[in-house]
């Protein structure tokens, strides 16, 4: 059983570009959520998947969008990237019986210039 | 909004010291997790808590789920080397997502 992956691991984009993360979840899990966490923070709650709607959003503005795909794997992009969305994305994935643990991937190390 | 405040924010001890760390909530949580993170890396789960009052132990690691719902600690003992890392906690206080809300950390640091 493979756990949570994510790609690219690492991305260097400008400013006013848009960016696309990928994310398979771990076999079982149905329920995907993504995260961002600056330097030295924790992680922040951005939105999350549950059969491919979309099932609750934090404080980010509507240039974070997301998607959910029939085998549960999801993309998280970001339009008009500014240098505060530096940080490491990370996504979890959540088993359909206990959907409040949440299996973290490696994460993605975004770079905006 | 939710806040957790999560202390001490770093710790320094040696090996084979016993460790604590806790964090608090300005409300109620219906779940306690406390999750480990290596440089580089995305958080790997530690321990989850379900009910207020609970006690829960993985190896030499032990978290409480408070009785209030607005707290919970973890106890790590007999500190190693591999212990070193940070140590966040995480609440979700219920609805409809399973969104979870992160303390800011404890940094751990062992010294051999």
């Amino acid at each position: 059983e493979t756990g949570v992956t994510q790609s690219p691991t690492h991305l260097i984009k400008t400013r006013g570009q848009q960016v696309t993360l990928r994310c398979s979840s771990q076999s079982g899990h149905n329920t995907v959520s993504w995260y961002q966490q600056a330097l030295g923070q924790g992680p922040q709650f951005i939105f999350q998947y549950y059969r491919e709607e979309e099932n609750g959003r934090g404080n980010f503005p509507p240039r974070f969008s997301g998607l959910q795909f029939p085998n549960y794997s999801s993309e998280l992009n970001v339009n008009a990237l500014e240098l505060d969305d530096s940080a490491l994305y990370l996504c979890a994935s959540s088993p359909a019986s206990v959907q409040e643990t949440q299996y973290f991937g490696p994460g993605t190390r975004l770079l905006v210039l | 909004g939710q806040q957790l405040n999560q202390s001490p924010q770093s710790m320094f001890i040696q090996e084979g010291e016993d460790v604590s760390m806790n964090c608090t909530s300005s409300s109620i949580f219906n779940t306690w997790l406390w999750y480990k993170q290596d440089p580089g890396e995305g958080p790997v789960l530690l321990i989850a808590l379900y009910k207020a009052g609970e006690l829960t132990s993985n190896g030499r690691l032990t978290a409480q789920f408070g009785i209030t719902r607005k707290d919970s600690f973890l106890n790590i003992s007999a500190s190693i080397p591999s212990d070193v890392g940070i140590y966040f906690c995480a609440g979700r206080s219920g609805g409809s997502n399973y969104k979870l809300t992160f303390g800011k950390g404890t940094l751990l640091t062992v010294n051999p």
